[in-house]
């Protein structure tokens, strides 16, 4: 999975509480991104990061923040977490020195809120 | 607006028989386009990508997917299924939009390959 871990790799959560994703990559790849995968609706982009501290929203990011503080970590936060927050959550990476950017994508983080 | 439609929610074949998993697109543009795998409890896996050139694009596993610029298609096809090719296929095209490589996705279409 081209040097991506995801921590944890499952969580089970109470409504309300807040949680966060990690994202490791240790291939130094600029770019970092957050997608949820839900049945029917393939992957859709949360938040994105082009560079250390830059940071920008996609088109799923009600209830979500980001940081990214090193090149290598991309966190991911549920401030209060909602049963719609039920989902699994893939980070991803790309090289911006190489077209077309294809992205590599970590194994997975599956969340459950109760 | 940028979309992606897959337009079966699933593909049934045999083994040994040839396969293909239909994507249509609508971007301004040239599109840049990909094809992902996902195999259960994995990560999506890159296949194959269209830049420019040559319209039949080979990548992993003996795939290859054909662009159609008049029929905003990029089909993904196998000569001989395998059982292993039995997965969620994904495809995906990037959002011309500034230079974020964002990819907007499909919904996806399970392919089901039969002994």
């Amino acid at each position: 999975d081209a040097g991506i871990t995801q921590s944890p790799r499952h969580k089970v959560t109470e409504t309300g509480t807040p949680v966060t994703l990690r994202c490791h990559q240790t291939e130094n790849h600029r770019y970092m991104y957050w997608y949820r995968q839900d049945p029917g609706h393939g992957l859709r982009l949360i938040h994105y990061s082009y560079g250390v501290k830059d940071t920008d929203k996609g088109e799923v990011s009600d209830g979500y923040s980001v940081s990214r503080s090193k090149t290598e970590d991309f966190l991911l936060t549920l401030e209060s977490a909602t049963s719609s927050q039920t989902s699994v959550y893939f980070c991803a990476i790309s090289d911006p020195r190489q077209e077309p950017y294809e992205q590599y994508f970590g194994p997975g983080t599956r969340l459950t809120v109760t | 607006a940028q979309s992606v439609a897959q337009p079966e929610d699933q593909v049934n074949v045999a083994e040994g028989n040839p396969l293909t998993v239909k994507c249509t697109y609508s971007v301004s543009g040239n599109p840049y386009l990909f094809w992902y795998v996902q195999y259960p409890n994995r990560g999506l896996q890159f296949l194959l990508k269209y830049i420019t050139g040559d319209n039949l694009v080979k990548g992993s596993y003996g795939f290859e997917a054909e662009f159609n610029k008049s029929q905003t298609s990029f089909h993904l096809k196998k000569p001989s299924a395998l059982v292993s090719d039995s997965a969620l296929y994904f495809c995906a095209v990037r959002d011309p939009a500034g230079n974020t490589g964002k990819l907007i996705f499909g919904q996806g279409t399970t392919l089901q390959v039969k002994p």
